[in-house]
């Protein structure tokens, strides 16, 4: 069975990092090409980072140079680290699995961890 | 300001048909990438609805039904019913911004 859990959201003041994680049970995160989906409080889905199965990245672009996706294959898990963070970075994070012929096509999704960025 | 645009809302009678609309442009649906939808109710995780267009994902009544024509595409509920109450979303991949994109979400009521 496909399990993703997502970890480490919280409180954090704006300027501050964060790392999210997101932890895979049933298949390999290093085998499977893994995003980042975002939902600010009562806003739309935006989708923010994809990391390839082979291993490329690639954002969004208003987190462009300041998150990183990354993986542990032997943790089996994807991370999300986040760092000067702004409050229009405030909402609830999923990490997502896509397949293998279409990347953005999320079946699984984590429940979601909240990121709040306030002072 | 979304990639993808569609309807804030839409509402139906039980067992009426609605269509939620789905408007992108040649950097996206009209460059032919796939667009797949999602249901959301309150408090919960996207649920997978259609992938590739047209195609419902496992478990998903054949009540629901995608299309796609163009820079567009669309999702048709037909027979509609209370459960049916949430947020729709649409979804693609955009070439000019080497990501995917989200439509802005409609809200679905079943009067």
């Amino acid at each position: 069975e496909v399990l993703l859990v997502e970890s480490g959201g919280g409180l954090i003041q704006p300027g501050g990092s964060l790392r999210l994680s997101c932890a895979a049970s049933g298949f390999s995160v290093s085998n499977t090409h893994m995003s980042w989906v975002r939902q600010a409080p009562g806003k739309g889905l935006e989708w923010v980072s994809v990391i390839y199965s082979g291993g490329s990245t690639y954002y969004v672009d208003s987190v462009k140079g300041r998150f990183t996706i990354s993986r542990d294959e032997s943790e089996n898990t994807l991370s999300l680290h986040m760092n000067r963070l702004r409050a229009e970075d405030t909402a609830v994070y999923y990490c997502a699995r896509g397949f293998s012929s279409s990347w953005y096509r999320f079946l699984f999704w984590g429940q979601g961890a909240l990121v709040t960025v306030s002072s | 300001q979304s990639v993808l645009t569609q309807p804030p809302s839409v509402s139906g009678a039980p067992g009426q048909r609605i269509t939620i609309s789905c408007t992108g442009s040649s950097s996206n649906i009209g460059a032919g990438y796939d667009v797949h939808w999602y249901q959301q109710v309150p408090g919960a995780a996207p649920k997978f609805l259609i992938f590739g267009n047209t195609d419902r994902a496992s478990g998903v009544p054949d009540r629901f039904s995608g299309s796609r024509s163009g820079t567009s595409a669309s999702l048709a509920i037909t027979g509609l019913q209370a459960e049916d109450e949430a947020h729709y979303y649409c979804q693609s991949y955009d070439v000019s911004l080497l990501g995917s994109v989200f439509g802005g979400g409609t809200k679905v009521t079943v009067l």
